[in-house]
């Protein structure tokens, strides 16, 4: 149980364009999903919390316009990148915690692997 | 004292030893430990996790010593096999919110 899944595993895009990542809590509903981001030999940054019907909560430092956040079920979360830049480049993980705080549990999706050309 | 730090930085094992990798924390709010294993291009793995009311916890070959005055907690993995290969990170929450990830840990078990 608590599988967590990513859509696409990998995308490269041009400079420019936008780019969402499907994240999906596949056996159970999650009260909260969470965006992280990890470059190359490095820990986990969380980017946004977010909440099922709710805006999410950003980090300091994260642009909220630029990462677009839309949790609109207990099962899905997606992540927009928007006009991605190269340095926009990287590993993008989502996590879900069970709904009705029974745990403190995050289960971590697959990751996505985005490339911006 | 949100920081969690972690070590060392990487870890070589001959198989059959034992791994230990250390945390440690400030936030005295935390109550939720887990640990997490990484293989490259993967996302992170739930390994095990412990909470503040008890000082160990074992699940098959991973245990975790948990000390609460000293605000450090430790993973210990048993008879290390070579597919532990895999980079470990330790992390803390405060009531199921937000991880704070430690530094990770890279390990190699050479058989």
């Amino acid at each position: 149980g608590a599988v967590v899944s990513q859509h696409p595993s990998r995308v490269i895009c041009k400079s420019g364009t936008s780019v969402k990542i499907e994240c999906r809590s596949l056996d159970f509903q999650a009260t909260t999903m969470f965006w992280y981001r990890q470059f190359p030999k490095q820990s986990l940054m969380l980017m946004a919390t977010s909440n099922e019907g709710s805006k999410a909560t950003y980090e300091q430092g994260v642009e909220k316009d630029k990462f677009l956040i839309n949790h609109a079920s207990l099962t899905l979360s997606t992540l927009t990148v928007t006009s991605a830049h190269p340095e926009d480049s990287s590993f993008y993980i989502c996590s879900a915690s069970l709904a009705g705080g029974r745990s403190y549990e995050q289960y971590f999706g697959p990751g996505t692997r985005l490339t911006v050309t | 004292q949100q920081q969690v730090k972690q070590s060392p930085q990487s870890l070589i094992v001959q198989k059959g030893g034992i791994s230990i990798i250390n945390c440690a924390y400030e936030n005295t709010a935390f109550d939720y430990f887990p640990w997490y294993q990484q293989f490259p291009g993967k996302g992170p793995a739930l390994l095990i996790a412990i909470r503040p009311d008890v000082s160990e916890k074992k699940e098959g070959r991973f245990t975790i010593s948990f000390n609460k005055s000293a605000k450090q907690f430790s993973l210990h993995i048993m008879d290390s096999q070579p597919g532990d290969s895999a980079t470990y990170f330790c992390a803390a929450s405060n009531s199921g919110n937000k991880l704070v990830f430690g530094a990770g840990t890279i390990l190699r078990v050479k058989s």
